[in-house]
């Protein structure tokens, strides 16, 4: 099992849709989830981080976190054409020194 | 302003040919990574360190060297580049291992 996993997608929503990404992880014991956001060809770019489980909302986000499930996910409120992108979610796993991966799943939001 | 610096920004270069991609981050950062990210494999690391004079393998190490002398600057060094290693790359940086991770703007290598 891969230790953190993302359907690769592509996501398909309408614009002003609610767009959903989820990502899985293998580690019970993880502490720190973040979800990066990248434009092809750009450095991926943090758009949000959650410790505890339950909902994080910033904006049109909301992280989700389900440690029990060991599940996190990601929901994008009134998507946007600009809001098209890989997302990443990256996971502490133990024996691992920095975060881990997953490999993203791909967002297209249509006008 | 926080950041990660990565140089140069776009790359060609011939097999063999030895260069050197700088990073450098001005965030007192203890930890840094290198990654390449190809289509379809996500980013993969290549090598990382916690703190200077310790680095570490990531995941694909191989063709690769990497020094940290200074806090703030974690070269990536390719002896003997091939056209496998032809990829996008990324440094990043972080205050832990379980901490967010900044990235650097990205480096993409052809080597012919």
């Amino acid at each position: 099992q891969k230790e953190v996993e993302q359907n690769s997608g592509p996501l398909s929503v309408p614009e002003g849709a609610i767009a959903s990404l989820n990502c899985t992880y293998s580690d019970r014991v993880s502490q720190s989830f973040f979800w990066y956001r990248q434009y092809s060809g750009k450095s991926p770019e943090l758009i949000m981080s959650i410790y505890s489980n339950g909902d994080k909302e910033d904006g049109r986000f909301t992280a989700q976190l389900n440690k029990a499930s060991q599940y996190v996910s990601l929901l994008i409120r009134d998507s946007q054409p600009s809001d098209s992108a890989t997302y990443l979610c990256a996971v502490n796993i133990r024996g691992y020194s920095t975060l881990t991966f997953g490999k993203g799943t791909m967002l297209l939001v249509s006008p | 302003e926080a950041q990660v610096t990565q140089n140069p920004r776009y790359l060609i270069t011939v097999t063999g040919k030895k260069l050197t991609v700088t990073c450098s981050q001005n965030m007192n950062h203890e930890y840094m990574s290198w990654y390449r990210q190809d289509p379809g494999l996500g980013l993969r690391q290549i090598y990382y360190s916690m703190n200077v004079e310790v680095t570490d393998k990531g995941d694909v190490p191989e063709g690769y060297k990497v020094s940290r002398k200074e806090k703030r600057n974690f070269p990536l060094i390719l002896e003997s580049p091939s056209p496998n290693q032809t990829s996008l790359y990324f440094c990043a940086s972080s205050l832990g291992g379980r901490t967010e991770a900044f990235f650097g703007q990205g480096t993409r290598l052809t080597v012919v």
